[in-house]
């Protein structure tokens, strides 16, 4: 399997509790922030984002919370699932000269318990 | 929707060899991005390119090169590669804009003996 959880700070839960994850991001002049769930050997993908000028966004099962003030972002998950499993990256978009960057985080690795 | 597809999925190479990885986008995204994964490291970004034709170094560009001939399209070169550069290659695209997510494609790994 994939080895790019095994250093990774990790998080188990049991099903059916609810996960938090958390990020602290470095750039202050980051104005949108991105959550992305990696599954064992696929490519990163879109959970759900949030704007510098929020606080909280909530989808389906999910809450981002963003702390400007102590530059930290958590990712909420309610009721987690076996599928709910993988590593989780946050990431912060930025203005770079004429162009936008996304950077990432060292990423958590969520283990749900039966 | 084929959305962000990279080959190959699997290599390895010889120290010293060369290769090219190819990123192909049917999303007409203007922008394009190349990582590098490595075990407790995230992603970290080695290249972008914000438009066919132009391309800029990111945090990690040592020993890569990129194109960007056509706007679908983003290669990976590598000309001499060495051990340090196993890995697992993500490309992805994005919108132009200040807020549009990124789009991954399912990884290249890449293993340099």
């Amino acid at each position: 399997g994939e080895s790019v959880g095994l250093h990774l700070p990790t998080l188990s839960v049991q099903e059916g509790d609810n996960s938090i994850i958390n990020c602290a991001y470095s750039n202050s002049a980051s104005d949108y922030f991105i959550w992305y769930k990696q599954e064992s050997g696929k490519g990163p993908q879109f959970i759900i984002d949030i704007r510098s000028n929020m606080d909280k966004r909530q989808g389906q099962r999910v809450t981002v919370l963003l702390n400007k003030t102590v530059k930290h972002l958590s990712l909420q998950i309610a009721a987690t699932q076996p599928g709910d499993s993988a590593v989780y990256f946050c990431a912060e978009n930025f203005s770079s000269g004429s162009a936008r960057q996304l950077t990432f985080g060292s990423g958590t690795q969520l283990t749900v318990l039966p | 929707n084929a959305g962000v597809t990279q080959t190959p999925k699997f290599r390895v190479l010889k120290t010293g060899q060369s290769m090219t990885l190819l990123c192909a986008q049917d999303m007409n995204h203007e922008y394009m991005y190349w990582y590098r994964q490595d075990p407790g490291m995230g992603l970290r970004l080695i290249h972008y390119s914000v438009g066919e034709g132009t391309t800029a170094k990111g945090e990690v560009p040592d020993g890569y090169n990129v194109s960007r001939l056509k706007k679908q399209n983003f290669l990976l070169g590598l000309e001499s590669a060495a051990p340090s550069q196993t890995s697992v290659y993500f490309c992805a695209s994005s919108e132009a804009g200040a807020v549009t997510e990124a789009f991954f494609g399912q990884g290249t790994r890449l293993t340099v003996v």
